[in-house]
């Protein structure tokens, strides 16, 4: 089971992209990159994930590089309410192999400033 | 739009004590997952189930803590007797797969 490693922290411009690096050296060909954030004292949320193509939706964007070793979470406008800590996890679907235990790790704290 | 809700939102309770939190997942996801977070240990998986199955629950003190689902809406993490180390923010996610939501949380002190 591959292990994520993230910087523990960032700041970012408001306005400006914010673009938060993950890890994934060891991932297995069935394993997706999923991304969560944590707005301080809420529970995460869910905000994409990918297998190899990049992907988009309206919060935000995930390049995967082409050894899937690395990929970068993008948000393309950075606001203040998007300060939180962002969590990068490798897992496989449910159907690809059943269930494995995921941790989240520590996550990067993005501080957006104004 | 479909929320995973827990209740209670918070609970003060004394050492010894009984405690239940309640999840209920979004209709039609078949994953439930608990999970603790403090600040010295971040977020823990406690336990997962599928179709209600319970399919992990190794995170999980097993002299203490137990999980169950008696139906699709209701998912229960209780523990018994509670002690001060419990005291942390409990959540409960739904999904179909890894692509989890959570609810907002019960936080929990034990004193």
């Amino acid at each position: 089971d591959a292990k994520t490693t993230q910087p523990p922290s960032m700041d970012c411009a408001e306005g400006r992209a914010a673009n938060l690096p993950c890890n994934h050296s060891t991932i297995s060909g069935n394993e997706y990159v999923y991304w969560y954030r944590q707005i301080h004292s809420q529970g995460p949320q869910y905000i994409i994930h990918g297998l190899k193509n990049n992907e988009t939706n309206e919060m935000a964007s995930l390049i995967i590089t082409e050894d899937r070793k690395s990929s970068t979470l993008i948000l393309p406008h950075a606001t203040l309410r998007d300060t939180a800590v962002y969590y990068c996890i490798a897992a496989r679907t449910m159907n690809s192999g059943g269930y494995q235990k995921v941790t989240f790790g520590i996550g990067t704290k993005l501080q957006v400033i104004p | 739009d479909a929320r995973v809700t827990q209740t209670p939102r918070h609970k003060v309770t004394e050492m010894g004590q009984e405690v239940t939190m309640r999840c209920q997942p979004i209709l039609g996801h078949n994953t439930v997952f608990w999970y603790r977070q403090t600040m010295m240990q971040g977020l823990e998986l406690l336990a997962y189930f599928r179709n209600r199955a319970p399919l992990d629950d190794s995170g999980m003190p097993k002299d203490r803590f137990s999980a169950e689902m008696p139906d699709a809406t209701l998912a229960t993490l209780k523990i018994q007797p509670s002690e001060p180390r419990d005291s942390a923010v409990y959540f409960c996610a739904s999904g179909l797969s890894y692509e989890q939501y959570f609810g907002p949380g019960t936080r929990l002190t034990v004193t």
